[in-house]
């Protein structure tokens, strides 16, 4: 079975600010591990995956993700925080390919930006 | 352009009704999922589809009903049994060998009055 836990339900910065987004899992498989953006009342959109390739992976908007076994962790980072980066941020998890593209979700992550 | 639609956005009912959710995809995909979406809580499977005419529970299928007659179409029904109906409900869609990557709707957020 696979779970993740996102650390802090909310998170604020400062414009310009490094941001820095908590993701741990549990996985009994190789993992593939996603990050998902929702701003309000919105869908749900891709902005990076790791699928067992490079472990640092660059997505959307400037975020990119570092897959560490070692730490079950894949954290979302992005240099500078601009004020459009405040939304609602989702890590989730697969069993690598064989539970047939089900996810678990984290709780998420509200991202706040301050000017 | 390929994508997810929903409908409506916006979707009220009465307490003891019936509705009916909507979501209709053109992107060919084999699999396609509801997920209910409550502050706080992330998202929560309610139904999942891995091929026409088949489907399976998720983990609170309870007071909802679904149907996969057509590849591209998976609607939701929200029965009076559902003792908690309001909330923000996205549908998604997968394909098959897609590494899981789910692609989703905009939603469809349903209150009960």
């Amino acid at each position: 079975a696979q779970s993740v836990t996102q650390l802090g339900s909310h998170v604020s910065v400062s414009e310009g600010a490094l941001v820095l987004l908590r993701c741990n899992y549990s996985s009994s498989v190789p993992p593939y591990l996603f990050w998902y953006v929702q701003y309000p009342n919105q869908g749900l959109q891709l902005l990076l995956k790791y699928t067992s390739a490079a472990t640092l992976v660059k997505g959307i908007n400037g975020f990119e993700a570092e897959f560490k076994k070692s730490e079950t962790s894949f954290h979302l980072t992005k240099p500078s925080a601009h004020m459009s980066d405040a939304a609602e941020y989702f890590c989730a998890v697969s069993a690598g390919g064989t539970s047939y593209g089900k996810l678990t979700f984290g709780q998420g992550t509200i991202l706040t930006v301050h000017p | 352009d390929g994508g997810i639609t929903q409908s409506p956005k916006y979707l009220f009912r009465k307490e003891g009704q019936n509705v009916t959710l909507s979501c209709e995809q053109n992107l060919n995909h084999d699999a396609m999922y509801w997920y209910r979406q409550d502050p706080g809580q992330g998202l929560r499977l309610i139904y999942y589809s891995q091929i026409v005419n088949d489907f399976q529970k998720g983990d609170i299928a309870e007071g909802y009903s679904v149907s996969r007659e057509k590849k591209e179409s998976f609607p939701l029904t929200v029965t009076s049994a559902q003792k908690n109906p309001t909330a923000f409900y996205l549908c998604a869609s997968h394909q098959a060998g897609n590494t899981d990557t789910q692609y989703f709707g905009p939603g469809t957020r349903l209150t009960v009055l």
